[in-house]
């Protein structure tokens, strides 16, 4: 069955490094997403991308992060100075096969720990 | 913009017993649907059952099942013969239906659901 996978698994950086999380979606998937989990709270939206831009963005989603598609399988996110706060889960999410656009399948996410 | 509530932090059931997780949202939205997302110890997002606003007829996914009350705003998830493999966090989950681009999902705080041998 497809999946969508996320590397690495778990990533350990200084405070003002940048860092860029990779997810390779569902094959056929037109639509994809990042969210974030910090410990203990709630999944929060971060941006959705599709046709090659972004559809929507939260306030989380400042100026330090952005988002790519640099070949037709993967999927980034780059935090350009991280900080302590940035501190989270990071998930990956792809939908839209042709009949459940809507439908959101998420990958085993990434830990960034940043100290 | 819309909320979703999960007013039961923690939640526990025997095992073979069923349970029934809350969930309610608030929106001026008329078309959306409805999710409940599973999240086991290794913090893995599982997509358990979804809704359509429009569908009258409540979702069922073999032993999940949701009551869904869309005048209420209310969307619940019975878990029939809880299994030990069933304790997890157990995310609701919204998202409007516009027609556009976004599917963007709106996350309740979630429920820990324990299942007792």
């Amino acid at each position: 069955e497809p999946e969508v996978t996320q590397t690495p698994s778990h990533q350990v950086t200084q405070m003002g490094q940048e860092v860029i999380l990779r997810c390779v979606p569902i094959s056929n998937h037109l639509y994809f997403y990042w969210y974030r989990q910090i410990l203990g709270q709630k999944v929060e939206f971060l941006v959705s991308f599709y046709n090659n831009e972004i559809s929507e963005k939260s306030e989380i989603f400042d100026d330090q992060f952005s988002v790519e598609r640099p070949d037709g399988s993967n999927f980034t996110l780059k935090i350009r100075s991280t900080k302590l706060e940035d501190s989270a889960m990071y998930f990956c999410a792809s939908s839209g096969g042709l009949q459940l656009p809507y439908e959101q399948y998420f990958g085993p996410g990434t830990r960034l720990t940043v100290t | 913009a819309q909320t979703v509530t999960q007013s039961q932090p923690e939640m526990s059931v025997q095992e073979a017993e069923t349970v029934t997780l809350s969930c309610t949202y608030d929106t001026s939205e008329n078309n959306y649907y409805l999710f409940w997302y599973k999240q086991p110890p290794s913090r893995q997002m599982i997509l358990v059952i979804r809704q359509e606003a429009y569908k009258q007829q409540n979702a069922t996914e073999n032993r999940f099942s949701v009551n869904f009350q869309k005048a209420a705003k209310s969307f619940s998830l019975k878990i029939s013969d809880s299994q030990l493999g069933d304790t997890a966090m157990y995310f609701c989950a919204f998202m409007k239906s516009d027609g556009g681009s976004n599917y963007k999902l709106t996350f309740g705080k979630g429920t820990l659901l324990t299942v007792n041998p």
